[in-house]
Parts: structure tokens; sequence; C-alpha cells
């Protein structure tokens, strides 16, 4: 499999739940992002990793907790959401991220309702 | 599957310039069509356009949106060294099951030279 895959690609759950979703790349990039598109709303960057590390946490809530184990995997934790949370998660890869601008794959998103 | 394709990948102009960024795309159930500015963080929103032929107009940029040809364009004149960026296109679409589902192009890289 080739690009961005992100799994689930629909998820729905409660305000209780605990649930995880998961990005992979297969393009050999070192940088990886994680993003939240809300309806009528810009995209928002949440988290970016670089070589493994966390370089960036815009102000994200600690209900929303990620996890790079490697270059090629992205993980973003979730428990104990709202449902204002629902929205489109993209997870994004690039070859590296130092204040450059690279190209960023995206992958096609995991569409999370909270109920 | 659906898909985004923008071109050209990359451009190199000088200042006072005018270019034209293309984007065009096969996509279940069209729903809207947005262009995006990314510089060193987050990809900033330029334009959603949802109906065709209606030119979308910010500043020095403008662009437009051919739902029978299924592509947009993305217009810039008066080119300044701070419109260096890649411009990213995303199209947005639904399954038959009524899911939502957002696919990116993979840029076109601008530079602008002074």
């Amino acid at each position: 499999e080739t690009g961005v895959t992100q799994t689930p690609r629909h998820l729905v759950m409660g305000m209780t739940n605990k649930k995880s979703l998961k990005c992979e790349q297969h393009l050999g990039h070192n940088a990886m992002y994680w993003y939240k598109q809300s309806a009528k709303k810009p995209l928002e960057l949440m988290f970016v990793y670089n070589f493994k590390e966390q370089t960036e946490n815009n102000s994200v809530p600690s209900r929303f907790s990620p996890e790079c184990p490697n270059s090629s995997h992205l993980f973003l934790h979730l428990h104990t959401l709202q449902p204002e949370d629902s929205a489109l998660y993209l997870c994004a890869s690039s070859q590296a991220h130092f204040g450059s601008t690279d190209t960023q794959y995206f992958g096609p998103g995991t569409r999370l309702t909270v109920l | 599957e659906d898909k985004v394709v923008q071109s050209p990948l990359s451009l190199v102009v000088h200042e006072g310039d005018t270019v034209t960024l293309n984007c065009s795309y096969e996509v279940t159930n069209f729903r809207s069509l947005l262009w995006y500015k990314q510089e060193k963080k987050a990809p900033t929103f330029l334009f959603m356009l949802t109906s065709s032929g209606i030119e979308k107009k910010s500043g020095r940029l403008s662009s437009i949106l051919d739902k029978k040809e299924l592509f947009s364009i993305l217009n810039i004149t008066a080119t300044q060294t701070g419109d260096s960026a890649i411009y990213l296109c995303a199209v947005e679409g639904s399954s038959n099951f009524g899911n939502e589902k957002l696919t990116f192009g993979t840029g076109t890289r601008l530079t602008i030279i002074p």
C-alpha cells in the first residue's frame, strides 16, 4: 500500500469511551501531523512529530493524546471526548519539518462523531 | 477512488508576474473545492468553491470552478515574494452512503524571485 492511510475511516463513540485513530505513511517521510477539520472552520493543526519527537502541540486539550512509535506510524488516543470534538481528523506526512515548507501528503481522514 | 491532481508541481516566477495554478479532480458526489496556502505551519484557507463559473476574489487572488470539466484555477496577479508557498487544492465529496470525504492534491510549490 502506498501513500498515507488512516483507520478507521469512520468512528462513532460515546463521551466515556476510549478509542484510537491510526495513521500510517509508506513514503519514507520523517514528519507526521494531526489536523482537525471541523464543519465550516479552517483546518487546525494539532500536533507535529519530527523523527518521532513531538515538536508542536497547538494547545490541544489533554483528552487528545498523540503517540508516534516510529516515523511511519502516528496514533491519536481519544478519551472522554465532547460532542464538539466531532470532526474530520486528518493525518499528513512530509519529508521533515525544520521550519522549511515541505509538501505534506494527506491521508483520507477519520470522520469522528461523539455522541 | 477519488483523485485530485494539481499542476504544475512547481513554478518559479519573478515578482510582479501573474500565475495560474490548476486543480483537476475526480470525486464521488462533489460538494466543494477548497484552496489553501501552506507556509511553515498549517495550511491557511483561501477559498471554498461550490458553484461553477462564479469567481471568488480576495485581493490579488482569485479562483473559479468548472464543474463540467472538473477543474479549478487559482490566479495570483502582481505576485510578491510573500506569495511563495505551497498551494493545496482539496475536494470535498461524499460516498454513495453519504459519508463525507476530503481529498487533497499534492500541491503546487510557488517560488517568487525578487
